[in-house]
């Protein structure tokens, strides 16, 4: 069984402009979910998806935002990028009821 | 807001010996699940082990087990008979049981593990 990918890698974008990540879930997993991780900050929630709705949401500006398809593959999207949003983006999958978390290896995001 | 603290940035270990990471976390809940992920050098994350708030007995996988104290409020991690590979981050987790199936985790800042040979 394939696990959680996310695409891009690696990423460098300039301040100003916009990204977008991607992830597809393990199939049959219906929950996505996005962490953004900084060596200052940790390990810190910016949202879930399930079934196409956004389930939760963490304290991040308006500037991040995400959706989810049908297929249950999710994009994350940041506007006006800064320095600050450099970070390693992970994805997680969950498959309902198994309360257990699969992660992708992340999309490395230098902003310049 | 639940919070999760591991008071130690670092440790090491003699390949073969035993070693245990700390982890507090701080909840008003009482239906919810904690876990200890491990991230390499590779960056994914990977579960080492889960224990459910409801059950008492700790958590055993392998070399790994965990030391829960419900009432303290405290999860932590022995890895026994340390090998090389364990060298990694490794990151205290919480979820909720109750917020309507939300899969959120709420991470510590992480110990970092090296194994020495």
């Amino acid at each position: 069984k394939a696990g959680v990918t996310q695409t891009p890698r690696y990423l460098i974008k300039t301040r100003g402009q916009q990204v977008t990540l991607s992830c597809s879930p393990i199939s049959g997993h219906r929950s996505v979910s996005w962490y953004q991780q900084t060596p200052g900050q940790g390990l810190q929630f910016l949202f879930e998806y399930f079934s196409e709705t956004q389930r939760n949401k963490g304290n991040f500006p308006g500037r991040f935002s995400g959706r989810q398809f049908s297929n249950s593959r999710s994009e994350m999207n940041v506007s006006t990028l800064e320095l600050g949003d450099s970070a390693l983006y992970l994805c997680a999958s969950s498959l309902q009821g198994f309360t257990r978390a699969f992660f992708g290896q992340g999309t490395r995001l230098t902003v310049v | 807001a639940q919070t999760v603290t591991q008071s130690q940035p670092e440790m090491s270990v003699q390949e073969a010996e035993t070693v245990t990471l700390s982890c507090t976390y701080d909840t008003s809940e009482s239906d919810y699940y904690l876990f200890w992920y491990k991230q390499p050098p590779s960056r994914q994350m990977i579960l080492v082990i889960r224990q459910e708030a409801y059950k008492q007995q700790n958590a055993t996988e392998n070399r790994f087990s965990v030391n829960f104290q419900k009432a303290a409020k405290s999860f932590s991690l022995k890895i026994s008979d340390s090998q090389l590979g364990d060298a990694a981050m490794y990151f205290c987790a919480y979820r909720s049981g109750t917020q309507g199936g939300s899969e959120k985790l709420v991470f510590g800042k992480g110990t970092k593990l090296t194994v020495n040979p």
